[in-house]
């Protein structure tokens, strides 16, 4: 039973266009969420968080916001770049475990030129 | 800095082995976590120490895998006897005491083919 679901494998996108990643999750005790990028042949690194109090957090290209009701999350990247090309997952932490992390399983972004 | 180092980088071995998987988390973090990458189930946390001590196993496969933590700067996990549905990339992660800890920092991975 996969709590935080990421329901499109892959995604291409302009460079320039916006893109929007989407992560859908089941568990109503989760109240932190992150988002990782992944390059081939490298671990996946921290990109950017939100605290289930906010709906929205932004960092430079990168703004991810949060729908509590709908239990939903996006990352949106403006305006999109040859170099953010990679596998993007999603994660949550629940309540009272806040070292332990559920990842999706990852959506494939192509930026093409 | 260096970041979380794993070893080996790559390990192809047949059905039945032992398989030793070996990671060095980063100086000064206190979490350390093993993760599985499939492609069906994406980033499964498989165990994670908090002060060298185990807090939660529930996501360790089987009785054939095993995980040690013997100080702060090395853990190892251990899959005895190794089966073809193994084969798998297995991460090492570290968090740091206190602040993010929700941020972790991942090494390089292991990519595993048991044949």
């Amino acid at each position: 039973d996969q709590q935080v679901k990421q329901n499109s494998p892959s995604l291409s996108v302009q460079e320039g266009r916006i893109s929007i990643l989407n992560c859908d999750y089941t568990n109503s005790m989760f109240d932190y969420f992150l988002w990782y990028k992944k390059y081939p042949a490298e671990g996946p690194t921290f990109l950017i968080s939100i605290s289930s109090i906010k709906d929205k957090n932004e960092d430079g290209r990168f703004t991810v916001f949060l729908n509590k009701s709908a239990k939903h999350l996006s990352l949106h990247i403006v305006p999109s770049q040859p170099g953010d090309s990679a596998v993007y997952f999603c994660a949550a932490s629940e309540t009272g475990t806040a070292s332990k992390l559920t990842f999706g399983t990852g959506t494939r972004l192509q930026v093409t030129l | 800095d260096a970041g979380v180092i794993q070893s080996p980088r790559h390990e192809v071995t047949e059905m039945g082995q032992e398989v030793t998987l070996r990671c060095k988390p980063i100086s000064g973090h206190n979490s350390l976590f093993w993760y599985r990458q499939t492609m069906m189930r994406g980033l499964e946390l498989l165990i994670y120490f908090n002060n060298n001590v185990p807090i939660d196993d529930s996501g360790m496969p089987e009785d054939r895998f095993s995980a040690k933590m013997p100080n702060a700067s090395f853990s190892t996990l251990k899959i005895q006897p190794s089966e073809p549905r193994d084969s798998a990339v297995y991460f090492c992660a570290s968090s740091p005491a206190g602040g993010r800890i929700w941020e972790q920092f991942f090494g390089p991975g292991t990519r595993l083919t048991v044949l």
